[in-house]
């Protein structure tokens, strides 16, 4: 069974900081990585999607890949209270279109 | 205006009965699946569907039917068999199955919400 962690949170930052977010998972052949954001009673919507090592950039964003330890991350830079939502990890399946979703982290910005 | 359209945004079934969740796009995506999210709990892949008139058993298919009769539309019934479908139904679809990693993003729309009588 193919797995992806993340901590439940809530991950609590002040309003202008740095909110780092992780997520491991377990199938090494992995090769597509997505972060999609979910605010409370609406549908998931896609922040970044990763496929090689290294940093990605996008605006306040960046995804990290490391592949060698099975670990992806999302750093948001200036935190805003607008961030605050549910930010769902998901692992592309090797082989087939499917995708596996962590259960997602709980990021809460304070003013 | 591109998307993906679900419907209704809430539905309400009795027990015994059959319901059946609309999901339409006009993306011209290949790909479509049916997710079920629970309280404080991540996403499950219930079907899913590579191509009209085929389409493959997820994670937790008991219980539901789909069909892909149109590229456009994969429709999914929740059958009297589940005995509890209280949860956020969530539809998506993805561009192609080609192979290449960077078409498998997934885009969903609004959802729906399914509440037992």
């Amino acid at each position: 069974q193919k797995e992806v962690e993340q901590n439940s949170g809530p991950l609590s930052v002040p309003e202008g900081a740095i909110a780092s977010l992780n997520c491991t998972y377990s199938d090494r052949v992995s090769q597509s990585f997505f972060w999609y954001r979910q605010y409370s009673g609406k549908s998931p919507e896609l922040i970044m999607s990763i496929y090689s090592n290294g940093d990605k950039e996008d605006g306040r964003f960046t995804a990290q890949l490391n592949k060698a330890s099975q670990y992806v991350s999302l750093l948001i830079r200036d935190s805003q209270p607008s961030d605050s939502a549910t930010y769902l990890c998901a692992v592309g399946n090797s082989g087939y279109s499917t995708l596996t979703f962590g259960k997602g982290t709980m990021l809460l910005v304070s003013p | 205006d591109g998307g993906i359209t679900q419907s209704p945004k809430y539905l309400f079934r009795k027990e015994g009965q059959n319901v059946t969740l609309s999901c339409e796009q006009n993306l011209n995506h290949d790909a479509m699946y049916w997710y079920r999210q629970d309280p404080g709990q991540g996403l499950r892949l219930i079907y899913y569907s590579q191509i009209v008139n085929d389409f493959q058993k997820g994670d937790i298919a008991e219980g539901y039917s789909v069909s892909r009769e149109k590229k456009e539309s994969f429709p999914l019934t929740v059958t009297s068999a589940q005995k509890n479908p209280t949860a956020f139904y969530l539809c998506a679809s993805s561009q192609s199955l080609s192979g290449r990693a960077s078409q498998e993003t997934q885009y969903f729309g609004p959802g729906t919400r399914l509440l037992v009588l």
